[in-house]
């Protein structure tokens, strides 16, 4: 399993719609996770932490399977302005957060 | 306003030229990186420094040589770079503590075109 691995989609949803994405983790032993988005040609901007079994801020919710080694992100009401690209992050055995390659989401119309 | 500032915002420049890239944090951080970023890949993460001092080097050419004079500033100096290393250079930091990982912040990034 790769350390991190995400769905690289692209996800095209409309408007309105619910989407979620997983992301999948190969140290069992990590405890903190992160979600980012980088809109085209910028930075990565940090959406949610997560050190627990989950979080949740406004329609945006993540969720931890640590038994099948997992995390998701639930988008609800999509707005055009979530089109972005949606980067997980995790440690490794090491200790260094590594980034996944993105998943793109798309809200249309 | 970010954290975290890098200037230039782009760069365009010869193989043969050199230049350096900057970058600064204001949020208090005991750890600074360089990544790179080339179109349609993901972020690749260049050198660590904690505490001022170099703590990882992922295999980058000798063209790239990072500075770290504070916790505060970190540098990138360019040297008779490759067309292939066109790409977004990405500053970040972050507060580093024994067993916990904090997230990292990110700058806006300097675009670098080699021609």
């Amino acid at each position: 399993r790769k350390e991190v691995e995400q769905d690289p989609g692209p996800f095209n949803v409309p408007e309105g719609a619910t989407v979620a994405f997983n992301c999948t983790y190969s140290n069992s032993a990590s405890q903190s996770f992160f979600w980012y988005r980088q809109d085209c040609r910028k930075e990565p901007k940090l959406l949610m932490s997560v050190y627990s079994s989950g979080n949740e801020d406004g329609r945006f919710t993540a969720q931890l399977n640590r038994a099948s080694q997992y995390i998701s992100l639930l988008i609800r009401d999509s707005k055009l302005s979530d089109s972005a690209t949606y980067l997980c992050v995790v440690p490794n055995q090491g200790g260094k957060l590594i980034f996944g390659q993105g998943t793109e989401l798309s809200v249309k119309p | 306003e970010t954290g975290v500032t890098q200037t230039p915002r782009h760069l365009v420049m010869g193989m043969t030229n050199k230049k350096s890239l900057k970058c600064e944090q204001h949020l208090g951080h005991n750890a600074m990186y360089w990544y790179k970023q080339s179109a349609k890949k993901p972020l690749e993460l260049m050198f660590v420094y904690n505490f001022k001092e170099q703590t990882e080097n992922n295999s980058v050419p000798s063209r790239f040589s990072p500075e770290c004079p504070n916790s505060s500033h970190l540098f990138l100096h360019l040297h008779t770079l490759q067309p292939e290393d066109s790409a977004l250079y990405l500053c970040a930091s972050s507060q580093v503590y024994s067993g916990t990982n904090q997230p990292q912040h990110f700058g806006d990034g300097t675009r670098l075109s080699i021609l």
